[in-house]
């Protein structure tokens, strides 16, 4: 079983429309859990995280956690063309150990 | 200014050949890494060095050897190379060994013919 799975899409939507990124996890040790950007030819940035079970608001972005379930989610709210990206989630334990990447969802906003 | 630089951006060359990828950052961070896209866009960690010395090495054959000459740079050596090598491979850093907010380069596209 791999330690992180996420949905590949490829997902388009309208301009506006509320976008759902979801992703699961197999390792209860996971505390920490990032959700990395990335634009086509380019390096994955990140955008935003959560630590531990719960929801973190940033503008049109919201991460949110359910750690009984083991099921990490990213809402865009407003969607804009400048989001079509790829978006990955990677949730890691901390310390020495190192995050584990899912395949990303390509998101395609229509303008 | 370029936070994490890697050259080359391509590389294409062939099988058997040995070449060398090079990575360097000036946000003063500590931790660098290195991760293997393959073409299901999955991002695999490679290895990772903290102020110069090795903190993890995953199953990665012995053909790559990556070297850290200061914290500011890590550079990647590739042995022999083969077709299933043919990937992006990106360079990473972060402020210190546990910090996940991690700035990437943008990657070197290599192909293996």
């Amino acid at each position: 079983q791999k330690e992180v799975e996420q949905d590949p899409g490829p997902l388009s939507v309208p301009e506006g429309a509320i976008v759902s990124l979801n992703c699961t996890y197999s390792n209860s040790a996971f505390q920490y859990f990032m959700w990395y950007r990335q634009y086509s030819r380019k390096g994955p940035e990140l955008l935003m995280y959560t630590y531990s079970s719960g929801n973190k608001e940033d503008g049109r972005f919201t991460a949110q956690v359910d750690k009984s379930s083991k099921y990490i989610s990213l809402f865009i709210r407003d969607s804009q063309p400048s989001d079509s990206a790829t978006y990955l989630c990677a949730p890691g334990s901390g310390g020495a150990n190192n995050l584990f990447f899912g395949t990303g969802t390509r998101l395609t906003v229509i303008p | 200014d370029t936070a994490v630089s890697q050259t080359p951006k391509y590389l294409v060359t062939q099988m058997g050949n040995d070449k060398s990828i090079k990575c360097e950052q000036n946000l003063g961070h500590d931790t660098m890494y290195w991760y293997k896209q393959d073409s299901k866009k999955f991002l695999k960690i490679m290895f990772s060095y903290n102020n110069k010395e090795l903190i993890i090495n995953e199953t990665v054959p012995n053909r790559f050897s990556p070297k850290s000459p200061d914290k500011a740079h890590l550079n990647l050596h590739i042995n022999s190379l083969e077709l299933g090598d043919s990937a992006v491979y990106f360079c990473a850093s972060s402020q210190g060994v546990g910090n996940y907010g991690y700035t990437f380069g943008s990657g070197t596209r290599l192909t293996v013919v």
